[in-house]
C-alpha cells in the first residue's frame, strides 16, 4: 500500500482554470505538507498542516488554497492557473514537527498550465 | 535551520561504494542530519538520519564527524539505480517540520 497517494498524477489544463490536486496518507501522521519543485529542480515547501491546523504558509499566492478536512487529508486547490504554475507538487506527511520525525513523500503530480 | 554544502556531482563504479560528502558547519545542539534521494522522475525518498552517532540500515550508513560539522553518506555496493540527486539536509531547529533543499549532489553510477 502506497503511504502518501497524490492524484492526479499528471494534470495538463489551460490557463485560467481552477484545479485541485488530492492527498491521502494512511501512515496515521498529524502532519502533512505541500511541496513545489519547478523547471529549476529546487523543492520548496508552499504549506504545511499540523492537526489540520495550517502551521506553514510560504508566501505563496492566494490562488493556491490547501484544504485539510481531516488528518490524512490534505488537498491543495489552485484558483486562475497561470504559465509559472507549471511544476511538480509534492505531498509529504510526517508523525509531526518535532525535530527528528522523518517526512515521507508522495510520488508527484506533473502540472502543467498550456 | 543550518545550511548545508555538497559537490554538484559525483561519478562511481557500480559495485563500488559511494561517498557522498556534506558540509553542515552551522549545525547546532538538537538538528538532525537527513538525507534523501530522488530519483528521475519521482518522489524524495528517504535514505537515513542521525544526530551524533553513526547510523546504519538496510540503504545505507551514515557518518556524523565528532564535532558534528560534517557528514557522509555511504552506499555500500552501488548500483545503476542507485543513480539519482542525493540531498543532505539539517533539520530541526524551527520546530516546523518543514525540510529545506538545497541543490543536492548528482551521483552517476556507472558501468
Amino acid at each position: 500500500d502506497t503511504a502518501v497517494s497524490q492524484t492526479p498524477k499528471y494534470l495538463v489544463t489551460q490557463m485560467g482554470n481552477d484545479k485541485s490536486i488530492k492527498c491521502e496518507q494512511n501512515l496515521g501522521h498529524d502532519t502533512m505538507y505541500w511541496y513545489k519543485q519547478d523547471s529549476k529542480k529546487f523543492l520548496k515547501i508552499m504549506f504545511s498542516y499540523n492537526n489540520k491546523e495550517l502551521i506553514i504558509n510560504e508566501t505563496v499566492p492566494n490562488r493556491f488554497s490547501p484544504k485539510s478536512p481531516d488528518k490524512a487529508h490534505l488537498n491543495l486547490h489552485i484558483n486562475s492557473l497561470e504559465l509559472g504554475d507549471s511544476a511538480v507538487y509534492f505531498c509529504a506527511s510526517s508523525l509531526g514537527t518535532v525535530s527528528g520525525n522523518t517526512i515521507y513523500f508522495g510520488e508527484g503530480s506533473w502540472l502543467t498550465v498550456v | 535551520d543550518a545550511k548545508t554544502t555538497q559537490p554538484t556531482s559525483m561519478d562511481c563504479a557500480e559495485g563500488r561504494a559511494a561517498n557522498l560528502p556534506c558540509n553542515h558547519s552551522t549545525i547546532s545542539g538538537n538538528e538532525y542530519v537527513y538525507w534523501y534521494r530522488q530519483i528521475h522522475s519521482q518522489g524524495p525518498q528517504y535514505i537515513i538520519h542521525g544526530l551524533k552517532n553513526n547510523e546504519t540500515n538496510e540503504m545505507a550508513s551514515l557518518i556524523i564527524t565528532e564535532d558534528r560539522k560534517s557528514s557522509t553518506l555511504i552506499l555500500p555496493h552501488a548500483t545503476l539505480r542507485d543513480t539519482a540527486v542525493y540531498y543532505c539536509i539539517v533539520h530541526g531547529s524551527s520546530n516546523t517540520g518543514k525540510l529545506i533543499f538545497g541543490q543536492g549532489t548528482t551521483l552517476q553510477v556507472k558501468p
